[in-house]
């Protein structure tokens, strides 16, 4: 089926320093998102972003989080500068239309930040 | 505040039985109900999903009901096998552009 590849899977970084996860959609979709998993639990959405604008974000969603993609490549979070609390799974997802359709999920980044 | 309530947080059910995962909500906008399965490492899947127009919805194993006065939905896994142990999230939408999950239930199918 449609996949939605995240590069790279495990990325460790040092406190204050910037990190961007990149996100490749399935390619024919509108939609992309963000989410934020913490120890295998809860999946706490961070932001989604159509036709080049967030549509929306969320509490989480803090001033030192920007999302982009740049001329239909890769979709990409970028943390700067991050802090302790930012460790956790980093979901990038995908869909053709708006939530209501299926949305695709990649495999998710690990950031440890140290 | 917590949109989706999930229950139970991990269940152990044997190879073959029925496996039955619960789920309310409080936003009455919500239209959407799917249901994600994950396994340890990867992304969440879909499993089935439920319109609010609906009561029902079959597929294979696996059936969603959504009770929409109780704002209330279910996960029925009939013969369970170890292969369906892994984490299911159901979740709601209103046609919008996201998607709220349940904090999630680890099922575990021992053989």
């Amino acid at each position: 089926g449609p996949k939605v590849l995240q590069i790279p899977s495990h990325q460790i970084i040092d406190m204050g320093q910037m990190v961007t996860l990149n996100c490749d959609p399935v390619s024919n979709h509108l939609y992309f998102y963000w989410y934020k998993q913490i120890l295998g639990q809860q999946m706490e959405f961070l932001v989604n972003f159509y036709n080049g604008k967030v549509m929306e974000k969320s509490k989480l969603f803090k001033d030192q989080f920007s999302v982009e993609r740049p001329d239909g490549s890769y979709f990409t979070l970028k943390i700067q500068p991050t802090a302790l609390e930012d460790s956790a799974v980093y979901f990038c997802a995908s869909s053709f239309w708006t939530a209501n359709t299926e949305v695709f999920f990649g495999k998710g980044t690990r950031l440890t930040v140290v | 505040q917590q949109q989706v309530r999930q229950s139970p947080q991990s269940l152990t059910v044997w190879e073959g039985g029925t496996t039955v995962l619960t789920c309310s909500y409080e936003d009455s906008t919500f239209n959407y109900f799917p249901w994600y399965q994950q396994f340890p490492g990867e992304g969440p899947a879909l499993l089935i999903s439920i319109l609010s127009v609906s009561d029902k919805k079959e597929d294979g194993r696996f059936t969603t009901f959504f009770n929409k006065r109780e704002k209330k939905l279910s996960l029925h896994i009939i013969d369970s096998q170890p292969g369906d142990s892994a984490t299911y999230f159901c979740a709601a939408s209103y046609g919008n552009e996201k998607i709220t999950f349940g904090a999630g239930t680890k099922l575990t199918i021992k053989p």
